[in-house]
């Protein structure tokens, strides 16, 4: 079984500075990693996955994530926040074997102060 | 907007009763996904759903079933209810069967169990 940890409830941050949410998963098996963003009174959208391949992944509005398989981490970051990327991150984890089940962290609320 | 509409918005409901959630994937999906969202309990896999055929179960009571049509729009259904079951319920979609799509979230329909 796998399962899925956010170490943050909350971040606060200035605007322009950098933010780094963690992630760290537990499976047994191979993983297919995801970070989403909800804001508020919205579903969650997608902000990248990683599949395979090269570790570092990129996504939409500016984020990266790395894939550390060693610490079994997928941290999700970005260089410079704005006030706009206010909102609730869940790392997501579901394994390769055909079992369909996704698993969601306990989500990092990101707070950018002005 | 990602293309995945449900209805109602907002339900409120007394213990005991029975209610129907409804969702539509984007055009040309076949995968819905049902998952519930609480304070208590954060985002929990519920079901998942594909071309009409339930493809794996996560955290559903039995109390709850669902069902996807040849249309391809699936229904939640609660029963029986508890003022537990107070939370918002998503669904998602996807284009095929594998694990690693990405999955569309819709805006959500937020129960209240008095």
């Amino acid at each position: 079984a796998q399962s899925v940890t956010q170490l943050d409830s909350q971040v606060p941050v200035f605007e322009e500075a950098p933010v780094e949410l963690r992630c760290n998963y537990s499976s047994s098996v191979s993983v297919y990693l995801f970070w989403y963003v909800q804001y508020p009174n919205q579903g969650l959208q997608l902000l990248l996955k990683y599949l395979s391949g090269s570790t570092l992944v990129k996504g939409i509005n500016g984020f990266e994530a790395e894939f550390n398989k060693s610490q079994t981490s997928f941290h999700l970051r970005k260089p410079s926040v704005h006030i706009s990327d206010t909102a609730e991150y869940f790392c997501a984890v579901t394994d390769r074997s055909g079992t369909y089940k996704y698993i969601f962290g306990t989500g990092t609320r990101l707070k950018v102060l002005a | 907007d990602s293309g995945v509409t449900q209805t109602p918005k907002h339900l409120i409901t007394a213990t005991g009763q029975r209610v129907t959630l409804r969702c539509s994937p984007r055009s040309g999906d076949l995968s819905v996904y049902w998952y519930q969202q609480s304070l208590d309990q954060g985002l929990q896999f519920l079901i998942h759903y594909y071309n009409g055929e339930e493809r794996a179960k996560g955290n559903i009571l039995e109390r709850f079933s669902a069902q996807q049509f040849p249309d391809l729009h699936s229904e939640l259904n609660l029963s029986s209810l508890e003022l537990g079951d107070s939370a918002l319920y998503f669904c998602a979609s996807s284009v095929s069967l594998a694990e690693q799509d990405t999955q569309y979230f819709g805006p959500g329909t937020r129960l209240t169990v008095l």
